[in-house]
């Protein structure tokens, strides 16, 4: 089993909707960071978070540490947005690892 | 914010011959940078973790001989896939790590690179 498990595995949705992934984790971590990957390859980090919840622009991330839970949130969903995100975190075992999630693959319809 | 560079993007060599991938951090420096790889619709694997001026760490299963890490300064890190065959064709993406080495893990923010699509035919 996957330290690391998010959901959906894939979502597609309309334009405008607003758009919930998911993340669980099984370990004691110091922070979890929201990753984003485009077509391409490469990625963004939008958040790193350790407690309570982050807002930049359209994204929102939260974090619960007692239920071992994150989610992303996005508003007004739109076609650029579609990627792949993924959940990574950081242990509490004091090494600076990531254990990524497989990643939820986003797709905006216009 | 922080930018981390990858040459080349893309490389597509012969079986046998050994393919060099830069990893540079542009505008800050980084104690520590992360080796990642990833097959098609699979999630990053972390090869090994690159210290300035140390030894490579490598994890489980990645061969040290094999995927030669230096890090010779606190902006450039470099992997060289030596032999290269075409089970090593995969998606190479490398991290920097802005934060004091050995400081909380807590506190790290890793920035990464655009990868590098490495073929070898």
């Amino acid at each position: 089993k996957n330290e690391v498990e998010q959901s959906p595995q894939n979502l597609t949705a309309q334009e405008g909707e607003f758009i919930t992934i998911n993340c669980s984790y099984s370990v004691g971590i110091s922070a979890l960071h929201w990753l984003q990957q485009h077509p391409g390859g490469g990625i963004v980090s939008l958040f790193m978070l350790s407690s309570g919840k982050k807002k930049h622009g359209r994204l929102i991330a939260t974090i619960n540490i007692q239920e071992k839970h994150s989610s992303l949130h996005i508003t007004a969903s739109h076609p650029r947005d579609s990627a792949v995100y993924i959940c990574a975190h950081i242990s509490n075992f004091g090494n600076e690892k990531l254990t990524f999630g497989t990643g939820t693959r986003l797709t905006i319809i216009p | 914010g922080a930018v981390v560079s990858q040459h080349p993007s893309w490389v597509i060599c012969k079986s046998g011959t050994s393919v060099k991938i830069e990893c540079r951090s542009l505008d800050f420096q980084a104690t520590t940078m992360f080796w990642y790889r990833q097959f098609p619709k699979q999630s990053l694997m972390l090869m090994a973790t690159s210290n300035e001026g140390s030894k490579a760490t490598y994890e489980q299963g990645v061969e040290k001989d094999k995927f030669l890490i230096n890090h010779a300064s606190l902006t450039l890190s470099t992997l060289t896939v030596t032999s290269a065959h075409p089970e090593d064709s995969s998606f190479y993406i490398c991290s920097a790590r802005i934060g004091l080495a050995g400081g909380p893990s807590g506190t790290d923010t890793q920035y990464f690179g655009p990868g590098t699509r490495l073929t070898v035919l």
